[in-house]
């Protein structure tokens, strides 16, 4: 069955240091997508990045890149330099074939003190 | 207005109320769905609907009543709720189930119940 695990419910860093949120998931397919979202304090989930199965080539925009591991089913997510702008809850999810819809993590509430 | 609308932001009722909370997009979608989200837990995927007709119930309680009338609205009928069910309730949307997995979703903002 799919699964996206975030092991991490929290995590507190002072602006301007790295920070790395991980995101492990399961699936049978070899066809799959996986993506990261955003939850501002307003409430609604803000489309980051997607990653299909077959592109490991990690990614990089910004302050914000990804690391996609086949190998180990893993697909984290770094903030260089962070801001106070970055506090949010993060969500990893997968869509593959098991489902109608995507599967969601549980999500990383990251805060970044000034 | 564009994107998703949810309404009301914020809702409180008791457990022997109904109230209904509603989901507009205006992007043109055909696929809409109903998320849970839970301190601590996955957000949890409720329903899914395309072209106006449900397509999955994801083993949701009978108090949660949905309804689609149209490819642009989506409501979530709630009745004699429990304590339990008070959590964040996102809609969101996609072009088509297919273009959904592939490329994601726009969500709403969610409304916040709260059961009482």
């Amino acid at each position: 069955a799919q699964k996206v695990t975030q092991a991490q419910t929290e995590i507190s860093v002072v602006e301007k240091e790295d920070v790395t949120l991980d995101c492990v998931y399961e699936t049978r397919d070899t066809t799959y997508y996986l993506f990261w979202y955003k939850q501002p304090p307003s409430g609604e989930l803000v489309f980051l990045i997607r990653r299909n199965s077959f592109d490991e080539q990690n990614e990089i925009s910004g302050r914000y890149s990804w690391n996609f591991q086949k190998s180990t089913s893993s697909f984290n997510f770094t903030i260089t330099a962070s801001q106070v702008v970055d506090s949010a809850v993060y969500f990893c999810a997968l869509s593959d074939t098991g489902r109608r819809a995507l599967t969601f993590g549980s999500g990383t509430r990251l805060q970044v003190q000034p | 207005e564009t994107g998703v609308t949810q309404t009301p932001r914020h809702l409180v009722m008791g457990m022997t109320n109904k109230k209904s909370l509603k989901c507009e997009q205006h992007l043109g979608h055909n696929a809409m769905y109903w998320y849970k989200q839970s301190a601590k837990k996955p957000l949890e995927l409720m329903f899914v609907y395309s072209l106006e007709e449900r397509v999955e119930n994801n083993s949701v309680p009978s108090r949660f009543s949905p309804e689609c009338p149209n490819s642009s609205h989506l409501f979530l009928h709630l009745h004699t709720l429990q304590p339990e069910d008070s959590a964040l309730y996102l809609c969101a949307s996609s072009q088509d189930l297919m273009t959904g997995k592939v490329y994601g979703y726009t969500f709403g903002s969610g409304t916040r119940l709260t059961v009482v």
